[in-house]
Protein backbone atom coordinates (compact mmCIF):
# COMPACT_ATOMS: atom_id res chain seq x y z
CA UNK A 1 0.00 0.00 0.00
CA UNK A 2 1.14 3.62 -0.04
CA UNK A 3 3.80 4.95 2.07
CA UNK A 4 4.29 8.70 2.95
CA UNK A 5 7.69 8.61 4.44
CA UNK A 6 8.65 11.86 6.34
CA UNK A 7 12.47 13.21 7.81
CA UNK A 8 13.41 14.61 10.20
CA UNK A 9 11.94 12.75 12.68
CA UNK A 10 13.05 16.11 15.36
CA UNK A 11 14.30 19.18 14.27
CA UNK A 12 15.88 21.47 17.33
CA UNK A 13 16.81 25.39 15.66
CA UNK A 14 17.67 28.52 17.68
CA UNK A 15 14.69 31.06 17.22
CA UNK A 16 15.40 32.67 14.05
CA UNK A 17 16.99 30.16 11.69
CA UNK A 18 15.07 28.52 9.33
CA UNK A 19 13.30 24.87 9.47
CA UNK A 20 12.23 22.56 6.53
CA UNK A 21 10.93 19.21 6.95
CA UNK A 22 10.30 16.88 3.89
CA UNK A 23 7.42 14.13 2.30
CA UNK A 24 8.00 11.48 0.28
CA UNK A 25 5.72 8.94 -1.06
CA UNK A 26 5.97 5.42 -2.93
CA UNK A 27 3.25 6.18 -4.77
CA UNK A 28 2.01 9.25 -6.92
CA UNK A 29 -0.27 11.42 -5.05
CA UNK A 30 -3.12 13.32 -6.09
CA UNK A 31 -2.43 15.90 -3.61
CA UNK A 32 -1.06 16.05 -0.32
CA UNK A 33 -2.22 17.76 2.93
CA UNK A 34 -0.11 19.40 5.63
CA UNK A 35 -1.45 19.81 9.71
CA UNK A 36 0.58 21.15 12.47
CA UNK A 37 -0.17 19.69 15.43
CA UNK A 38 0.72 21.64 18.96
CA UNK A 39 1.90 19.51 22.06
CA UNK A 40 -0.98 18.39 23.79
CA UNK A 41 -3.10 19.47 21.28
CA UNK A 42 -4.97 17.91 18.10
CA UNK A 43 -3.77 18.20 14.31
CA UNK A 44 -5.06 21.29 12.64
CA UNK A 45 -5.41 21.61 9.01
CA UNK A 46 -2.77 23.76 7.51
CA UNK A 47 -3.21 23.58 3.33
CA UNK A 48 -3.56 21.23 0.24
CA UNK A 49 -1.23 21.24 -2.60
CA UNK A 50 -2.90 19.70 -5.47
CA UNK A 51 -0.72 20.41 -8.61
CA UNK A 52 2.57 19.11 -9.94
CA UNK A 53 5.15 21.75 -8.99
CA UNK A 54 2.58 23.95 -6.66
CA UNK A 55 3.87 26.41 -4.55
CA UNK A 56 2.08 27.88 -2.01
CA UNK A 57 2.76 30.69 1.40
CA UNK A 58 1.08 31.48 4.25
CA UNK A 59 3.04 34.28 6.02
CA UNK A 60 6.20 32.52 6.53
CA UNK A 61 5.84 29.00 6.11
CA UNK A 62 6.18 27.96 2.25
CA UNK A 63 4.46 24.50 0.79
CA UNK A 64 5.92 22.61 -2.09
CA UNK A 65 4.19 20.12 -4.56
CA UNK A 66 7.27 18.30 -6.31
CA UNK A 67 7.07 17.89 -9.85
CA UNK A 68 6.45 14.37 -10.22
CA UNK A 69 4.04 14.33 -7.47
CA UNK A 70 5.66 12.21 -5.19
CA UNK A 71 7.39 14.84 -2.74
CA UNK A 72 6.69 17.81 -0.26
CA UNK A 73 7.63 20.18 1.81
CA UNK A 74 7.04 22.59 4.12
CA UNK A 75 9.65 25.18 5.11
CA UNK A 76 9.88 28.26 7.68
CA UNK A 77 11.48 30.97 7.83
CA UNK A 78 12.97 32.82 10.36
CA UNK A 79 11.39 30.33 13.17
CA UNK A 80 9.15 31.58 16.31
CA UNK A 81 8.68 30.20 19.12
CA UNK A 82 4.70 29.69 18.34
CA UNK A 83 5.98 27.23 15.57
CA UNK A 84 7.10 24.66 17.83
CA UNK A 85 4.62 21.32 17.59
CA UNK A 86 4.84 18.58 15.29
CA UNK A 87 4.11 18.81 11.64
CA UNK A 88 2.48 15.60 9.14
CA UNK A 89 2.32 15.58 5.85
CA UNK A 90 -0.91 13.37 4.69
CA UNK A 91 -0.83 12.27 1.38
CA UNK A 92 -4.37 10.99 -1.00
CA UNK A 93 -3.71 8.86 -4.28
CA UNK A 94 -5.96 7.59 -6.82
CA UNK A 95 -9.76 8.36 -6.17
CA UNK A 96 -9.28 7.97 -2.67
CA UNK A 97 -10.38 10.00 0.22
CA UNK A 98 -8.42 8.65 2.59
CA UNK A 99 -5.52 10.79 3.49
CA UNK A 100 -2.61 8.28 4.44
CA UNK A 101 -0.08 10.59 7.46
CA UNK A 102 3.49 10.52 7.38
CA UNK A 103 4.84 9.96 10.85
CA UNK A 104 5.79 13.69 11.64
CA UNK A 105 8.14 16.06 12.19
CA UNK A 106 8.73 17.64 15.42
CA UNK A 107 9.96 21.07 15.85
CA UNK A 108 11.89 22.26 19.09
CA UNK A 109 12.56 25.84 18.62
CA UNK A 110 14.99 26.98 21.77
CA UNK A 111 14.63 30.80 21.97
CA UNK B 1 -16.08 27.74 17.11
CA UNK B 2 -15.88 23.82 17.60
CA UNK B 3 -16.64 21.83 14.60
CA UNK B 4 -15.53 18.44 15.54
CA UNK B 5 -16.70 17.15 19.19
CA UNK B 6 -15.14 14.37 20.89
CA UNK B 7 -16.88 12.44 24.36
CA UNK B 8 -14.47 12.15 26.74
CA UNK B 9 -10.89 13.98 26.84
CA UNK B 10 -9.78 11.16 29.36
CA UNK B 11 -11.46 7.43 29.56
CA UNK B 12 -9.56 4.80 31.76
CA UNK B 13 -10.96 1.36 31.02
CA UNK B 14 -10.50 -1.94 32.08
CA UNK B 15 -9.22 -4.93 30.33
CA UNK B 16 -12.21 -7.51 28.60
CA UNK B 17 -15.14 -3.91 28.88
CA UNK B 18 -16.42 -2.60 25.57
CA UNK B 19 -15.67 0.89 25.35
CA UNK B 20 -17.68 3.66 22.95
CA UNK B 21 -15.92 6.83 22.03
CA UNK B 22 -18.23 8.95 20.71
CA UNK B 23 -17.73 11.83 17.52
CA UNK B 24 -20.22 14.43 16.70
CA UNK B 25 -19.46 16.81 13.94
CA UNK B 26 -21.30 20.03 12.76
CA UNK B 27 -20.07 21.35 9.54
CA UNK B 28 -22.28 18.24 7.39
CA UNK B 29 -19.22 16.57 6.02
CA UNK B 30 -19.93 13.04 4.71
CA UNK B 31 -16.53 11.65 5.26
CA UNK B 32 -15.34 10.83 9.21
CA UNK B 33 -12.46 8.85 10.44
CA UNK B 34 -11.10 7.23 13.40
CA UNK B 35 -6.93 7.52 13.75
CA UNK B 36 -5.52 6.57 17.36
CA UNK B 37 -1.91 8.04 17.38
CA UNK B 38 1.30 6.61 19.24
CA UNK B 39 4.61 8.24 19.93
CA UNK B 40 6.73 7.82 16.89
CA UNK B 41 4.12 6.13 14.32
CA UNK B 42 2.38 8.88 13.35
CA UNK B 43 -1.66 8.48 13.17
CA UNK B 44 -2.80 5.22 11.79
CA UNK B 45 -6.34 4.94 10.41
CA UNK B 46 -8.81 2.51 12.22
CA UNK B 47 -12.06 2.91 10.08
CA UNK B 48 -13.20 5.53 7.67
CA UNK B 49 -17.11 6.43 6.70
CA UNK B 50 -17.96 8.46 3.75
CA UNK B 51 -21.73 8.26 4.30
CA UNK B 52 -24.63 7.26 6.72
CA UNK B 53 -24.20 3.37 7.29
CA UNK B 54 -20.77 2.96 5.03
CA UNK B 55 -17.94 2.13 6.48
CA UNK B 56 -14.32 1.09 5.09
CA UNK B 57 -11.55 -0.53 6.91
CA UNK B 58 -8.29 1.01 7.53
CA UNK B 59 -4.95 0.30 8.21
CA UNK B 60 -5.75 -1.32 12.37
CA UNK B 61 -9.34 -1.80 11.77
CA UNK B 62 -8.52 -5.13 14.42
CA UNK B 63 -10.39 -5.35 17.82
CA UNK B 64 -12.55 -2.28 17.02
CA UNK B 65 -15.91 -1.72 15.24
CA UNK B 66 -17.71 1.71 13.74
CA UNK B 67 -21.06 2.78 13.46
CA UNK B 68 -22.63 5.78 11.63
CA UNK B 69 -26.54 5.52 12.29
CA UNK B 70 -26.28 9.81 11.44
CA UNK B 71 -24.24 12.01 9.28
CA UNK B 72 -23.15 13.76 11.97
CA UNK B 73 -21.99 11.34 14.69
CA UNK B 74 -19.28 8.72 14.12
CA UNK B 75 -18.79 6.12 17.03
CA UNK B 76 -15.99 3.96 17.98
CA UNK B 77 -15.92 0.34 19.42
CA UNK B 78 -13.94 -1.30 20.61
CA UNK B 79 -15.41 -5.19 21.45
CA UNK B 80 -13.08 -5.89 24.51
CA UNK B 81 -10.48 -3.66 25.08
CA UNK B 82 -6.75 -4.63 25.45
CA UNK B 83 -3.84 -3.21 26.76
CA UNK B 84 -2.35 -2.83 23.73
CA UNK B 85 -5.30 -0.24 23.02
CA UNK B 86 -4.15 2.34 25.47
CA UNK B 87 -3.37 5.17 23.01
CA UNK B 88 -4.81 8.70 21.82
CA UNK B 89 -8.13 8.38 19.46
CA UNK B 90 -8.74 10.78 17.24
CA UNK B 91 -11.91 11.72 15.35
CA UNK B 92 -11.82 13.70 11.96
CA UNK B 93 -14.37 15.41 9.53
CA UNK B 94 -13.44 16.04 6.14
CA UNK B 95 -14.83 17.88 2.96
CA UNK B 96 -13.07 17.27 -0.68
CA UNK B 97 -14.03 20.09 -3.26
CA UNK B 98 -11.52 21.06 -5.35
CA UNK B 99 -9.33 24.61 -4.26
CA UNK B 100 -11.62 23.48 -1.12
CA UNK B 101 -10.95 21.20 1.18
CA UNK B 102 -11.66 20.79 4.65
CA UNK B 103 -10.82 19.28 7.46
CA UNK B 104 -10.89 19.54 11.04
CA UNK B 105 -9.88 17.24 14.03
CA UNK B 106 -11.48 16.46 17.65
CA UNK B 107 -9.43 17.22 20.70
CA UNK B 108 -8.75 13.73 20.85
CA UNK B 109 -9.47 11.10 23.59
CA UNK B 110 -6.46 9.54 25.89
CA UNK B 111 -7.76 5.91 26.62
CA UNK B 112 -6.21 4.26 29.24
CA UNK B 113 -6.89 0.20 29.32
CA UNK B 114 -5.65 -1.34 33.05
Amino acid sequence: GQQVMQIPQYQHVQEGEDFTTYCNSSTTLSNIQWYKQRPGGHPVFLIQLVKSGEVKKQKRLTFQFGEAKKNSSLHITATQTTDVGTYFCAGLSGGSYIPTFGRGTSLIVHP
Amino acid sequence: DVKVTQSSRYLVKRTGEKVFLECVQDMDHENMFWYRQDPGLGLRLIYFSYDVKMKEKGDIPEGYSVSREKKERFSLILESASTNQTSMYLCASMKWWVGDTEAFFGQGTRLTVV
